[in-house]
Formats: structure tokens, sequence, C-alpha cells
């Protein structure tokens, strides 16, 4: 089975900081991962989709890293601000229709 | 709004009712997906129904019923619940299924409270 583990589980950054939130998972034979945010009691919202042939996404100040080998992603938040602080989820798919989340690293950024 | 939308946002029911989630995409997708979030634990995937044909059920208990009428509308009715089940439910829509399923794309959620 799938397991997927994001490290840490809470930071805290002053605004302007670069920073990188990191995701791992057991099994190296994925279709894709994707990174999401969540603010309190709400959905998630997609920020970065990889997929198992690439190697890295940007958007904007987001830049999210695959090493499917090693079993890795990071994701780079540049010049942090507080609107940034939420929970940072990571989610790979496997074969079929089975998609594994990690528990989130919550950041927040202090203005 | 993200283009997925729930109803309720907010339901609280005791152990003997029957209630329904109701789950609404406006973007075109062909794949719908329930998750159950419950505190300090990954989003764990309930049902997945691609082109309106159920094509995963993660063993999830049978007081939870799932339908899919057409490719916009995915419901989730819900009986005999326990508190347990309380958690905050997450709809998600997709493109495609299979090998190329592309971003997901997830509603508010609905906040469950079984009493």
């Amino acid at each position: 089975k799938q397991e997927v583990t994001q490290i840490p589980a809470a930071l805290s950054v002053p605004e302007g900081e670069n920073l990188v939130l990191n995701c791992s998972f057991t099994d190296s034979a994925i279709y894709n991962l994707q990174w999401f945010r969540q603010d309190p009691g709400k959905g998630l919202t997609s920020l970065l989709l990889i997929q198992s042939s690439q190697r890295e996404q940007t958007s904007g100040r987001l830049n999210a890293s695959l090493d499917k080998s090693s079993g890795r992603s990071t994701l780079y938040i540049a010049a942090s601000q507080p609107g940034d602080s939420a929970t940072y989820l990571c989610a790979v798919r496997r074969t079929g229709n089975q998609f594994y989340f990690g528990t989130g690293t919550s950041l927040t950024v202090i203005p | 709004e993200t283009g997925v939308t729930q109803t309720p946002r907010h339901l609280v029911m005791g152990m003997t009712n029957k209630k329904s989630l109701k789950c609404e995409q406006h973007l075109g997708h062909n794949a719908m997906y329930w998750y159950k979030q419950s505190a300090k634990k990954p989003l764990e995937l309930m049902f997945v129904y691609s082109l309106e044909e159920r094509v995963e059920n993660n063993s999830v208990p049978s007081r939870f019923s799932p339908e899919c009428p057409n490719s916009s509308h995915l419901f989730l009715h819900l009986h005999t619940l326990q508190p347990e089940d309380s958690a905050l439910y997450l709809c998600a829509s997709s493109q495609g299924a299979g090998e190329m399923t592309y971003e997901q794309y997830f509603g508010p959620g609905t906040r469950l409270t079984v009493t």
C-alpha cells in the first residue's frame, strides 16, 4: 500500500522567506503527483500537477519538483506572504483510480 | 468558487436519520470522487465514478451509498451513521480516469456531525 509522508507537520516562517515543503511516498509506480492548499474548514485548491514523466512544474512563486526514483517531491515557495498561510497537501495517484494523500504541512507566515 | 459545489455545507444528524449530500460540478469533467477527511488523518478516497460508472469502492461501510445520475451530479446517501463518521466530506472532479487523469478540483466540503 502506498504511504505518503509530509515533513514537517507544521512550519512557521517570517514574511519574505523562501521555504521548502517535503513530500515522500513509498511506491514509485505513480502516474502523477499533485500539490494542494487547504484553508481552514474549506476544500482543497489545486496548486500544481506533475505527471510521472515530468521533473518539475512552476506557477508564479511556486515550484514543485518530482524525483520518482527516490519517492520524493518538494514544493518551493519563494518570497512567502501571510496569504500563503494554509495547510499544504500532496497526493500521488497510482494505477487505477487510487489517490493517496499526505497529512499535510501547516504553514504560518508571520507578517 | 472552484466550479465544484456541495450542499449542504454543514449537517448535524442523529444516528437513526437518513440524509444525502449533494455535489455538482460545472467543469465538464467525466470523473467524480467522494473523500472523507477526519482530523489528523490523511484524506481517504471513498468512491470514484468514471462516466457515471462506479470504478472504485474502498471498503466503505454500506451505511454510505453513492449515486451518480449523470456526469455532473454526485450524491452520497447516509443512513444509520456512527459518531466516528463525523468528518469533512469532500467531493472532487477531474477530466479523464484510468491512466490519463488530470487535476482534481475539489468542492468546499460538507462538515458532518453525527450525534
